[in-house]
């Protein structure tokens, strides 16, 4: 089974300030693969970048996701965080076994 | 704009079926790209993929719900459904339907989510 680790658990920084999280499989995985979702509270999940680094329709581009070829570490950038930006996010991979497998996310909460 | 909809019941008694329709308007639930698949979250936890369905109705479930799980369409009305058996207090969750994009790899369109609790 192929397991996703997300770091820190929770990060805590101020508005206009840069956040950079960081997933990292357990086996080998291609960039193409592996996706970013944000949660707010009470809602469901929203794609923000797929394939590693292209930023899914309507995300701003002050989100970023970086990752190249194969590997088991890749990252979410978030340049300058605004307010409605502290939430939870997750990460995805497709491939193993299960088939899609969600990282246990990191929370962005205000310093 | 493809939405997608839950529906079904809130409160389901432990050992029996957990069953949810998932209603898909503004596109053909018959696109060839797309896979249609459930994905619950217990409460204050993450997310866990279930299953999913093509169009045809070939299907796919996570190996860890022991073959409790399973999922059917309906083209005709454009919903797919998913049904749990034997259901426990662990699967009380927030059960969403989602679309997964075969062309970039990631869930892209989400229902809201339909809460449901395991509880005598």
């Amino acid at each position: 089974e192929s397991v996703l680790t997300q770091s820190p658990g929770t990060l805590s920084l101020s508005p206009g300030e840069r956040a950079t999280l960081s997933c990292r499989a357990s086996q080998s995985v291609s960039s193409s693969y592996v996706a970013w979702y944000q949660q707010k509270p009470g809602q469901a999940p929203r794609l923000l970048i797929y394939g590693a680094s292209s930023r899914a329709i309507g995300i701003p581009d002050r989100f970023s996701g970086s990752g190249s070829g194969s590997g088991t570490d890749f990252t979410l950038t978030i340049s300058r965080l605004e307010p409605e930006d502290f939430v939870v996010y997750y990460c995805q991979q497709y491939g193993g076994s299960p088939r899609y497998t969600f990282g246990p996310g990191t929370k962005v909460d205000i310093k | 704009q493809v939405q997608l909809q839950e529906s079904g019941p809130g409160l389901v008694k432990p050992s029996q079926t957990l069953s949810l329709t998932c209603t898909v308007s503004g596109g053909s639930i018959r696109s060839g790209d797309y896979f249609w698949s459930w994905i619950r979250q217990p409460p204050g936890k993450g997310l866990e993929w279930i299953g999913h369905i093509y169009y045809s109705g070939s299907t796919y479930y996570n190996p860890s719900l022991k073959s409790r799980a399973a999922i059917s369409v309906d083209t005709s009305k454009n919903q797919f459904s998913l049904k749990l058996s034997s259901v426990t207090a662990a699967d009380t969750a927030l059960y969403y339907c989602a679309r997964y994009n075969d062309y970039n790899y990631s869930f892209d369109y989400w229902g809201p989510g339909s809460l449901v609790t395991v509880s005598s």
